[in-house]
């Protein structure tokens, strides 16, 4: 079982819609939790954090922990077309372990 | 602040050469540096993780005698591919972690895209 899971997409949503981005993990242990966007040909870069259940949200973006159910979702509301992306979960317990990632399209 | 530098950004390289890739923290020391390697259309793998001062901890399956990490400073690190084939050609990343701040913490530098002829 790997231990961060996410659906590879592709997930395309048009321009001004709700994206929806999901990832579930299977250690409980887990402590952190972190989305990040990667762009073709870069680095990925950090866009949330998130440590307690419930939601958190900044911008545009809100993100979903709930422990008990070992998922953490991400949500970008008003999604542009420069959000199209692939988008990593990762958890924190010692070390990082990052999910295959959901490729995002954003049509105009 | 908290920005991390590679050096160099893309090199091609002829088979049976070496390659060093530097990794810097520019405007924090880091405890911890991270190398990952990401193939086409697949997420970051983990290669190692190196502390300043200590020997590199490499995940299963990095050959550690083909991928030399030294972390000589609390700013530098570098990645050292020996001996490069074809099936080394991938995106290398690097990250590091402040030594002030959680250790959850990482800061990506922007890759380093080998091509292995």
């Amino acid at each position: 079982q790997k231990e961060v899971e996410q659906n590879s997409g592709p997930l395309s949503v048009p321009e001004g819609a709700i994206a929806s981005l999901n990832c579930t993990y299977s250690d409980r242990g887990s402590q952190s939790f972190f989305w990040y966007r990667q762009y073709s040909g870069k680095s990925p870069e950090l866009i949330m954090s998130i440590y307690s259940n419930g939601d958190k949200e900044d911008g545009r973006f809100t993100a979903q922990l709930n422990k008990a159910s070992q998922y953490v979702s991400l949500l970008i509301r008003d999604s542009q077309p420069s959000d199209s992306a692939t988008y990593l979960c990762a958890v924190y317990r010692s070390q990082f372990y990052f999910g295959t990632g959901t490729s995002l399209t954003v049509i105009p | 602040g908290a920005v991390v530098s590679q050096h160099p950004s893309w090199v091609i390289c002829k088979s049976g050469t070496s390659v060093k890739i530097e990794c810097r923290s520019l405007d924090f020391q880091a405890t911890t540096m991270f190398w990952y390697r990401q193939f086409p259309k697949q997420s970051l793998m983990l290669m190692a993780t190196s502390n300043e001062g200590s020997k590199a901890t490499y995940e299963q399956g990095v050959e550690k005698d083909k991928f030399l990490i030294n972390h000589a400073s609390l700013t530098l690190s570098t990645l050292t591919v020996t001996s490069a084939h074809p099936e080394d050609s991938s995106f290398y990343i690097c990250s590091a972690t402040p030594r002030q701040g959680g250790t959850d913490t990482q800061y990506f530098g922007p890759g380093t895209r080998l091509t292995v002829l």
